[in-house]
């Protein structure tokens, strides 16, 4: 079964700093991986998914298949990006369910 | 457009009740996806519907149903409510069956179970 792992509960950066969520997966095939995000007092909401290679509000995620890996990372840090993250990825299947990390937690000081 | 719209945001039921929520999609949304959050965890799949059908069910007992109607909202239901139940209730929609991606979130309605 696929399993996405994010190893980090809680990080805490300091603005201008850079940022990296990690996230491990496993799945047979192929994946097609996403990060949401989730802003205090916000609904959960999709920041970038890795087909569409683009940056986000500054983030990036590449997809390292032979580490298994979908890290996410923003070079400068801002106290905007404080928020909780997801890493998702779809069953084997079919896409239409997905399966989400524990979630980390950022927090960004000034 | 209000979005994704879920009723009721929060409720307090006590063990062994049962507890009906709601869930109105984005317009033109075919699509209805329902996920459980428990406190410190991310979202479980629990139910798909697409086009009134089920097309998906996650790891959860029977006494977790869903229907979705004719104007594509949807209800999940609980029967015999245990404490573990508590969470939050996350709806979905996206326009079409397949592409998880374009999930739609709403609020969530928030069950405590006592």
């Amino acid at each position: 079964a696929q399993r996405v792992t994010q190893p980090e509960k809680l990080l805490s950066v300091f603005k201008g700093a850079p940022v990296e969520l990690k996230c491990n997966y496993s799945y047979s095939g192929s994946p097609e991986l996403f990060w949401y995000v989730q802003y205090s007092r916000q609904r959960l909401q999709l920041l970038l998914r890795h087909i569409s290679r683009e940056s986000i509000k500054g983030f990036t995620a590449d997809l390292n298949k032979g580490e298994t890996s979908f890290h996410l990372k923003k070079p400068f840090a801002q106290e905007e990006d404080s928020a909780m993250y997801y890493c998702a990825l779809p069953s084997p299947e079919g896409d239409y369910k997905l399966s989400f990390g524990a979630g980390t937690t950022v927090t960004v000081r000034a | 457009d209000a979005g994704v719209t879920q009723s009721p945001t929060h409720l307090i039921k006590t063990r062994g009740q049962h507890v009906t929520l709601r869930c109105s999609p984005i317009s033109g949304h075919k699509s209805v996806s329902w996920y459980q959050q428990v406190l410190g965890q991310g979202p479980q799949f629990i139910f798909q519907y697409y086009e009134k059908e089920e097309r998906g069910r996650g790891n959860f007992p029977d006494r977790f149903s869903a229907r979705q109607f004719p104007n594509y909202s949807s209800e999940l239901n609980v029967n015999a409510l245990l404490l573990g139940d508590s969470a939050l209730y996350l709806c979905a929609s996206s326009p079409r069956q397949t592409g998880a991606n374009v999930l739609t979130f709403g609020a969530g309605s928030r069950l405590t179970v006592l």
